[in-house]
């Protein structure tokens, strides 16, 4: 099956830092790629959807100067987390989405996550 | 907006019998709804999607239901074994017939031997 990757898996910064977070569709493009976060015991919350050659778009109370998000091809989805505070510390999860695929398919493979603890 | 609500006390099943997990949504009727699995510190796997004019979907162990007029969906695990204690979440289209999803906070299964 199509498998996403993200990188680093956990990443521990200081307060005020940035922390860059990639998602990599393996073995598929991805014209489509989402990012979530998840609060401990909570459900996944969309942040933001990623097309590639375009700009993002976030949803709403998500800060577009807080959470950088660079979708430069088909395979590759970057986000930023700018001056990182730790409310910022969460689980962040992206998706993709394969090209080509209609509405409503089921071809939403999601990424194994990444912890980000901000000190 | 819609809301989705998944029965947040976890479920301890014996190893063989059927777990049933349910799903109910508030608001409008989605054109899909989606069931995944999630293991502590990983992300989402996707299981099943059932659409708006199935009423029942099944692959190998796993059933999913899709009552419209109930805002419900069933999610059911046959011949259960310890292996599938996780947290099953389920998900439906943010606006109708749209890639985004809104997620439930899951419904954590234990199935003990």
């Amino acid at each position: 099956g199509a498998v996403v990757s993200q990188h680093p898996s956990w990443v521990i910064c200081k307060s005020g830092t940035s922390v860059k977070i990639e998602c990599r569709s393996l073995d598929f493009q991805a014209t489509t790629m989402f990012w979530y976060r998840q609060f401990p015991k909570q459900s996944l919350m969309l942040m933001a959807t990623s097309n590639e050659g375009s700009k993002a778009t976030y949803e709403q109370g998500v800060e577009k100067d807080k959470f950088l998000i660079n979708h430069a091809s088909l395979t590759l989805s970057t986000l930023t987390v700018t001056s990182a505070h730790p409310e910022d510390s969460s689980f962040y999860i992206c998706s993709a989405i394969l090209a080509g695929v209609a509405f409503g398919q089921e071809t939403q493979y999601f990424g194994p996550g990444t912890r980000l603890l901000v000190l | 907006s819609q809301k989705i609500e998944q029965n947040s006390e976890a479920l301890n099943i014996q190893e063989g019998k059927t777990a049933t997990l349910t799903c109910n949504y508030t608001n409008y009727s989605p054109a899909y709804l989606q069931w995944y699995r999630q293991d502590p510190g990983r992300g989402p796997v996707f299981l099943l999607l059932i659409r708006e004019n199935e009423k029942e979907k099944r692959k190998e162990r796993l059933k999913v239901t899709f009552d419209t007029t109930l805002k419900q969906s069933l999610f059911h695990i046959t011949a259960s074994q310890p292996a599938d204690s996780a947290t099953y979440l389920c998900a439906l289209d943010q606006s109708y017939n749209t890639d985004k999803l809104i997620f439930g906070t899951g419904t954590r299964l234990q199935v003990f031997p």
